[in-house]
């Protein structure tokens, strides 16, 4: 069964500097979802990453798409204190509808 | 629209007793997800069904645990009897045509 893998497991940073979360797959990745959750809640969608190559942004948060590498990294630029939370990418395993998920990334950041 | 709604929100029971946890889908998607999460095990998928059929539900951890999605827009999850490893926070989630995931706020379960 396929397998996704998050590093570091966490992270604490200083106030605007930046960051970068990997995830690896134990096999061919089909699109990589990126979450973000603040403890006690749900998971917010932050971005989705469908081709190999693919690149998107939101505001400082820019996520890339390895097909080859079976990997996907989630790069902060000059966090700040709300970019805090558990990161976690998710991706569908082959053609079934659901997602499954890494073990998560947790972020903070101190002012 | 008012996203994923998943009710209670807590849920504290003890040992032996019934629990339903409920979940009204986004109206129009076509996929249901519930998963359970755990500082040891992460998220794993429990069942998902596909336009109210289940598709999936090898993730189900044994007969004590049930899934219904009687129509488009209700699913309940449903544990008889509880056990105190079964607390967890429990999540629904829909997607229309697997294009996007969209998750409720969770229900936090605490078996005693």
């Amino acid at each position: 069964s396929q397998e996704l893998e998050q590093s570091p497991q966490s992270l604490i940073v200083q106030e605007g500097k930046n960051l970068t979360i990997n995830c690896t797959s134990s096999k061919t990745l089909y699109g990589l979802y990126w979450y973000k959750q603040k403890y006690g809640e749900g998971l917010i969608f932050l971005m989705m990453l469908q081709k190999g190559g693919e690149e998107k942004s939101h505001e400082k948060i820019t996520a890339k798409l390895d097909e080859k590498k079976q990997q996907s990294s989630l790069h902060i630029t000059a966090s700040q204190p709300s970019h805090a939370g558990i990161y976690l990418c998710g991706a569908p395993p082959g053609s079934q509808g659901n997602l499954i998920f890494g073990k998560g990334t947790k972020l903070s950041v101190k002012p | 629209d008012a996203g994923v709604i998943q009710s209670p929100r807590h849920e504290v029971t003890e040992m032996g007793q019934e629990v339903t946890l409920r979940c009204k889908p986004i109206s129009g998607h076509d996929y249901l997800f519930w998963y359970r999460q755990t500082m040891m095990r992460g998220l794993e998928l429990l069942i998902y069904f596909n336009n109210n059929v289940p598709i999936d539900d090898s993730g189900m951890p044994e007969d004590r645990f049930s899934a219904k999605m009687p129509n488009a827009s209700f699913s309940t999850l449903k544990i008889q009897p509880s056990e105190p490893r079964d607390s967890a926070v429990y999540f629904c989630a829909s997607s229309f045509h697997r294009s996007s995931y969209t998750f409720g706020s969770g229900t936090r379960l605490t078996v005693v």
